[in-house]
């Protein structure tokens, strides 16, 4: 089964800054997607980010990148020119890419790391 | 911008009793999950819906629990007898294709006294 790790339970950073949130998985597939999202406070999850184990190309959205190393199992999310809107509750997830069979609907995802955006 | 819409916000039922929650998923959207989040624990699958019936389903989701479709756009979660452990915030989501993005409600918070 596969297993995702946040060890940060919780991050802060001043606006303007860069900060990085760490995540870590374990799985014995070779294909599958590692998902970063965001749940503002009283607010829906959305997606910040996505990566395809098959691509060696780190993903990247605006202020948002991730830093993929797949022998390392480990998947950070970067935050660059941090602003107040970024405060929120960042999940990292995984899912297979199995064509069939197992589990290839469902999110896998850690704990979560609550960023809190000084001013 | 379409999303995912979730009633009620907040439950509150005693033990024994049966809750169902309720989910309109995104119009066009053919995948349906729900997923819980017990205090301070991670966000856990339940079970994915297509095509009228279940796809996949996590140990969690037990012959107390079931979801339908009843028509054109609510997705419900019923959970026939709550205990006191099934209390957690409980998401719903839709994807277009399996391979798209799960789009998320804002979720309800089942307390279970």
């Amino acid at each position: 089964a596969q297993t995702v790790t946040q060890s940060q339970p919780e991050m802060s950073v001043q606006e303007a800054e860069t900060v990085t949130l760490s995540c870590t998985y374990d799985t014995s597939e070779s294909d599958y997607y590692l998902f970063w999202y965001k749940q503002p406070p009283s607010r829906q999850m959305i997606l910040v980010i996505r990566q395809e184990a098959y691509k060696q190309q780190n993903a990247t959205e605006n202020r948002f990148s991730v830093n993929f190393q797949k022998a390392a199992k480990s998947f950070s999310l970067k935050i660059s020119d941090s602003q107040l809107g970024d405060a929120a509750m960042y999940f990292c997830a995984y899912r297979s890419q199995r064509e069939s069979g197992g589990s290839n609907y469902k999110l896998t995802f850690g704990k979560g790391t609550l960023l809190t955006v000084n001013p | 911008e379409p999303e995912v819409t979730q009633t009620p916000s907040h439950q509150v039922t005693q033990m024994g009793q049966e809750v169902i929650l309720r989910c309109v998923p995104i119009s066009n959207h053919l995948y349906f999950y729900w997923y819980r989040q017990i205090l301070g624990q991670k966000v856990e699958f339940l079970v994915s819906f297509y095509n009228n019936e279940i796809s996949e389903k996590s140990e969690i989701f037990d012959d107390q629990f079931s979801v339908e479709r009843p028509d054109g756009s609510n997705f419900t979660l019923k959970i026939r007898s709550t205990k006191l452990e099934d209390s957690a915030m409980y998401f719903c989501a839709s994807s277009e294709t399996r391979y798209n993005e799960q789009f998320f409600g804002p979720g309800t918070r089942l307390t279970v006294l």
